[in-house]
This record gives structure tokens, C-alpha cells and sequence, in this order.
């Protein structure tokens, strides 16, 4: 049981390319997150998904896209990265809980630098 | 606006002493916290939560405590230890949704 798990673990790129995280969990949760980590920011949540083929933004959306095409995998896209998108980016997930109060289970990171 | 707030970006305890760690919050529709622990390099791990029914929820070393009037929790690790050092981040369910806010989160060093 691998739990959460991201590739790559590190990735720069210049300004203007573009990538993939990729996110995969074994545990077969419903939901999946993304989040970015920036200094005396603590944790912001980019998008997240409640079931399979479905997507929502959270809190920092822009300039970011996901898709959630199997329920294990969670894909967030940069299409044309910028300097502003540096940052440590989490992959999580939860199981189904219509009080919310499930805790959600956390990848290693990626940490992303564009230069 | 911040709904969850950890106003001390830094703690620094000895060994074997306490250490407590604050949160604040603003919507009072909260009712259920979380804490989460994240070490150099990995991802946060969950470490305890209490529901907004209960004043004090225990795990071993640690205690979380709930003010609700004051719209403060706390949590409380005795004895700390070295292994405690970590990045400690309060969070709560936005609207009883899957939606976590977090706070900034705490550094807390023990030395030994």
C-alpha cells in the first residue's frame, strides 16, 4: 500500500513551458486535492476533485487545470508556467464524508522552480 | 481574509517540557479542527482533531483543547521531544465541506 504518491519529486522549468504533476493513490478515496506550499503561506488549495471524471477550483486556481479521468489519478497541468508558480506542490486525499471531517492523506510533494 | 490564523510562525521548547501550540479562528460555522504535522521534504500527516461537540480531545502526548466562545484551539504536546520538531498546521473544514482551510503553520524546534 503506497498510499499518495507524486511524480516528479523535483522539475524546473523555463517561463512559458509547460508540464504535468501527476498524482496517484491506492486507497481508493473519492476525493483528491491539489495544493501549493510558499513561505508564510502555509497550504492552498489549487483544485480538487470529488469523484472520478469530476473537477472544482479551490482557493488558487488560475493558471492551472486538472482532470481526474480514473478515480486512483489526479493530473494538475501548467500550460505556460511563470516564475509566480514556484512553489511545493501536495497531492492529497480523502475518503467520502458527507460531514467533511474526514482527514486527508498527503503525497511526498514536487517541488517546482521556474525560472 | 484568514479564517484560521497561526499568529507565531516559530516555537522553541526544551526537551521533556511543554510545548503549545495556537490556532484562532473566525468563522464560528467551524466544527471540526484538525492538526497536521509536516517534517523537511515530505508531505503533512494528520495528527489529531477534535469536533466542536467536545472541549478536549487526548492521543497520547498530545491534547488538543477547544474554546469555542474565544474561537481558539490549542494543542498541547508533553513531554516534547526531538522528534517533535516539525511544521504544525491547524485546519478545519470550510463550510462542513471536503474543503480544508489551513493556517501558516507553526515551526516548532525542541532541543534536546
Amino acid at each position: 500500500n503506497a498510499g499518495v504518491t507524486q511524480t516528479p519529486k523535483f522539475r524546473v522549468l523555463k517561463t512559458g513551458q509547460s508540464m504535468t504533476l501527476l498524482c496517484a493513490q491506492d486507497m481508493n478515496h473519492e476525493y483528491m486535492y491539489w495544493y501549493r506550499q510558499d513561505p508564510g503561506m502555509g497550504l492552498r488549495l489549487i483544485h480538487y476533485s470529488v469523484g472520478e471524471g469530476t473537477t472544482a477550483k479551490g482557493e488558487v486556481p488560475d493558471g492551472y487545470n486538472v482532470s481526474r479521468l480514473k478515480k486512483q489519478n489526479f493530473l494538475l497541468g501548467l500550460e505556460s508556467a511563470a516564475p509566480s508558480q514556484t512553489s511545493v506542490y501536495f497531492c492529497a486525499s480523502s475518503f467520502y464524508s458527507w460531514t467533511g471531517n474526514d482527514e486527508q492523506y498527503f503525497g511526498p510533494g514536487t517541488r517546482l522552480t521556474v525560472t | 481574509d484568514q479564517q484560521v490564523k497561526q499568529n507565531s510562525p516559530s516555537l522553541s521548547v526544551q526537551e521533556g517540557r511543554i510545548s503549545i501550540l495556537n490556532c484562532d479562528y473566525t468563522n464560528s460555522m467551524f466544527d471540526y479542527f484538525l492538526w497536521y504535522k509536516k517534517y523537511p521534504a515530505e508531505g503533512p500527516t494528520f495528527l489529531i482533531s477534535i469536533s466542536s461537540i467536545k472541549d478536549k480531545n487526548e492521543d497520547g502526548r498530545f491534547t488538543v483543547f477547544l474554546n469555542k466562545s474565544a474561537k481558539h484551539l490549542s494543542l498541547h504536546i508533553v513531554p516534547s521531544q526531538p522528534g517533535d520538531s516539525a511544521v504544525y498546521f491547524c485546519a478545519a473544514p470550510q463550510g462542513g465541506s471536503e474543503k480544508l482551510v489551513f493556517g501558516k503553520g507553526t515551526k516548532l524546534t525542541v532541543n534536546p
